[in-house]
């Protein structure tokens, strides 16, 4: 198993441009989950997934957009970026909530910055 | 609200000498707490977590933590730390559907 994939590894955009964040595991999770990692600061939950077709906000979801059409892939989509969106962002999925107490496996993350 | 307060952004120890990372959380209710460490340039892996039942917690690698209801603490130990132990370690919660994470403890191990 390749476990959590992400891709791009590294991005740079400029402030207005538009993309998309890939995620995928082949785990055959339910959950998936989007975070940001900011310098010197712990993760904050962007989105999550608890199956196909269904999304929930997580605790900084303003600016981003996510969907869920296949248990595989959690796409993460950033409208029009702006600095503050300048972070490392993490896909991580678990078996079932680990927002109760299931273990949550992280992708290798994607390096943003946006000028 | 929930919180998770780690002390010490960075804590430095001798190869071999105690491993301590602290953690303190904040919660109206009993919380689920988590151990996670990241590698460099790495995702975060779990450590170890506390759900219900014995309150001392044996994770991977040799660390354990114990959770604290009284001191609202879930400090994490390792008896002798080696090199590969140097990494940056995280403390969260969770709680109404919603993860919290704790800033970060940076863990250097001097040899």
């Amino acid at each position: 198993n390749a476990g959590v994939t992400q891709t791009p590894k590294f991005r740079i955009l400029k402030i207005g441009q538009s993309m998309t964040l890939q995620c995928t595991q082949d785990m055959n999770h339910n959950y998936m989950y989007w975070y940001r990692q900011d310098p010197g600061m712990g993760l904050k939950l962007i989105y999550y997934s608890v199956g196909a077709g269904i999304t929930d906000k997580g605790e900084v979801p303003n600016g981003y957009n996510v969907s869920r059409s296949t248990t595989e892939d959690f796409p993460l989509r950033l409208e029009l970026a702006a600095p503050s969106q300048t972070s490392v962002y993490f896909c991580a999925s678990s078996y079932s909530s680990a927002l109760l107490e299931d273990t949550q496996y992280f992708g290798p993350g994607t390096r943003l910055t946006v000028l | 609200a929930q919180s998770v307060t780690q002390l010490g952004s960075h804590v430095s120890v001798s190869e071999g000498a105690l491993v301590l990372l602290r953690c303190n959380y904040s919660s109206s209710v009993p919380p689920y707490l988590f151990w996670y460490v990241q590698y460099p340039n790495q995702g975060l892996q779990l450590l170890l977590k506390y759900t219900t039942g014995a309150t001392l917690v044996k994770g991977i690698n040799g660390f354990e933590a114990e959770f604290k209801k009284r001191e609202t603490s879930f400090h994490l130990t390792k008896p002798s730390a080696h090199m590969s132990d140097a990494a940056e370690y995280f403390c969260a919660v969770t709680h109404s559907n919603q993860f919290y994470f704790g800033t970060g403890t940076s863990l250097t191990v001097i040899p």
